[in-house]
């Protein structure tokens, strides 16, 4: 069965300072990563995806994820962190063509000035 | 842009009482998803859907039903509400057909939904 794994509930970090927030998985098959940011109050919106190709995936607001078949891991990462990045965000993995899709637990990102 | 409208933001309930969250899609997408949001549980798949009145399980459908009569439209069922089901509720849509690389799902605002 597939599975993710966020393993930081909570990170704080200082605006201006750099971003990682981890993802592990497992999956059978050739995985289909995402990561979704929710704002407090919204649904939950694409940052960016991986299909094949490019294991450095760029998203949007200056997001980028690496995937590493490897260590079965797609971290997100920003290299300087804004306020308005105060937020929650979550890793996916599943299937071709968005069916059962897995979510991870989330992990709330906090941006202190 | 893609739009998923669910139709309350937040909804109070009685217990045994039926509910009904509605959800609907501007972008002619074959599969839709309700989702139970929990703190510290992520997102949980409850059911979908890839088809006009084709739906299957996800991973906690106990207590819930759907339908979808429509292509755009997909409800969530909850036949008598109990206050373990106090949570948030999201739909989504996705497209089933055509180029992987765009397959993505669009999410609505969710709906939170109290059971006293």
């Amino acid at each position: 069965a597939q599975s993710v794994t966020q393993p930081d509930i909570h990170i704080t970090v200082s605006e201006g300072a750099s971003l990682e927030l981890r993802c592990n998985y497992s999956y059978g098959a050739t995985p289909y990563l995402f990561w979704y940011v929710q704002s407090p109050g919204q649904g939950l919106q694409l940052l960016l995806k991986y299909f094949s190709g490019d294991t450095l995936v760029q998203g949007i607001k200056g997001f980028e994820a690496e995937f590493k078949r490897s260590q079965s891991s797609f971290n997100l990462r920003k290299p300087s962190v804004h306020w308005s990045d105060a937020a929650e965000y979550f890793c996916a993995v599943g299937p071709r063509g968005y069916q059962k899709v897995t979510f991870g637990t989330g992990t709330k990102l906090q941006v202190i000035p | 842009d893609v739009k998923v409208t669910q139709s309350s933001r937040y909804l109070v309930k009685r217990t045994g009482e039926k509910v009904f969250l509605e959800c609907v899609q501007d972008m002619d997408h074959e599969n839709m998803f309700w989702y139970r949001q929990d703190p510290g549980l992520g997102l949980r798949l409850i059911y979908f859907s890839y088809d006009v009145k084709m739906k299957e399980k996800g991973d906690i459908p106990e207590g819930y039903s759907v339908s979808r009569e429509k292509k755009e439209r997909f409800s969530l069922i909850l036949e008598s509400a109990s206050t373990n089901q106090t949570s948030m509720y999201l739909c989504a849509s996705s497209q089933s057909t055509g180029e992987v690389m765009n397959t993505e799902a669009f999410f609505g605002q969710g709906t939170r939904l109290t059971v006293v």
